[in-house]
């Protein structure tokens, strides 16, 4: 089944240690996000690829980087995370090309937690 | 500053009886409103949308009120079903589903057998 897919469900990492996220999709979108949801919050979008350009939302912190080396693949890095940076990171793909978009199709999501 | 918000953090409801689910917006540019719903350890799918030049869309049990003077939509199911008990989120954009998507918070439906 095609399907959007996160590496690894669940990561710690500590303090101040570089730690980086997958997403790879079958769907062949053009399209990828990355949200973080913080614990009772609302999925919050960090940034996304429109094929490849890259969009970043105003308010996402340095910290917060990305790549997506090919079409099926993105990577979200963090590079210094700090406690505030533990949350759930969502991975949605949807088809940009039409005039009636796709809808946002999304993976099972990492729960990253530092320590 | 929360521009979508679902006021209601869970909900509980017998089987066969109704579910209304509620969301308020605070942005009057927003013109298109989504439903996700999400199962634990899945990622949210969609459910429904609805256009603002639109104030109902239906779709099977599932229907969506919008009363844009309000700013409030809902998400009606008829029947409930214990299989529908997932955190159920309201977004909305502005410019259509190809635009950011801003997300509620979630309410947490449980259908009781």
């Amino acid at each position: 089944d095609a399907m959007v897919i996160q590496n690894p469900r669940y990561q710690v990492t500590q303090f101040g240690k570089p730690v980086t996220l997958s997403c790879s999709q079958t769907l062949n979108h053009n399209v990828m996000y990355w949200y973080q949801q913080k614990s009772s919050q609302a999925p919050k979008l960090l940034f996304h690829y429109y094929d490849k350009d890259f969009n970043n939302e105003a308010d996402t912190p340095d910290n917060f980087q990305s790549r997506r080396p090919n079409t099926s693949f993105c990577f979200l890095d963090i590079r210094s995370p700090g406690l505030g940076d533990t949350a759930m990171y969502l991975c949605a793909t949807r088809w940009g090309g039409a005039v009636e978009a796709d809808t946002q199709y999304f993976g099972p999501g990492t729960r990253l937690t530092v320590l | 500053d929360q521009q979508v918000k679902q006021n209601s953090p869970s909900l509980s409801v017998q089987e066969g009886r109704i579910s209304i689910l509620n969301c308020d917006y605070t942005n009057s540019m927003f013109d298109y409103f989504l439903w996700y719903k999400k199962y634990p350890a899945e990622g949210p799918t969609f459910l429904i949308s609805i256009s603002s030049i639109k104030d109902k869309n239906e779709d099977g049990r599932f229907t969506v009120f919008l009363n844009k003077s309000a700013k409030h939509l809902s998400l009606h199911i008829v029947p409930s079903q214990p299989g529908d008990s997932a955190v159920y989120f309201c977004a909305a954009s502005i410019g259509g589903a190809t635009n950011k998507l801003i997300f509620g918070t979630g309410t947490l439906l449980a259908v009781q057998p």
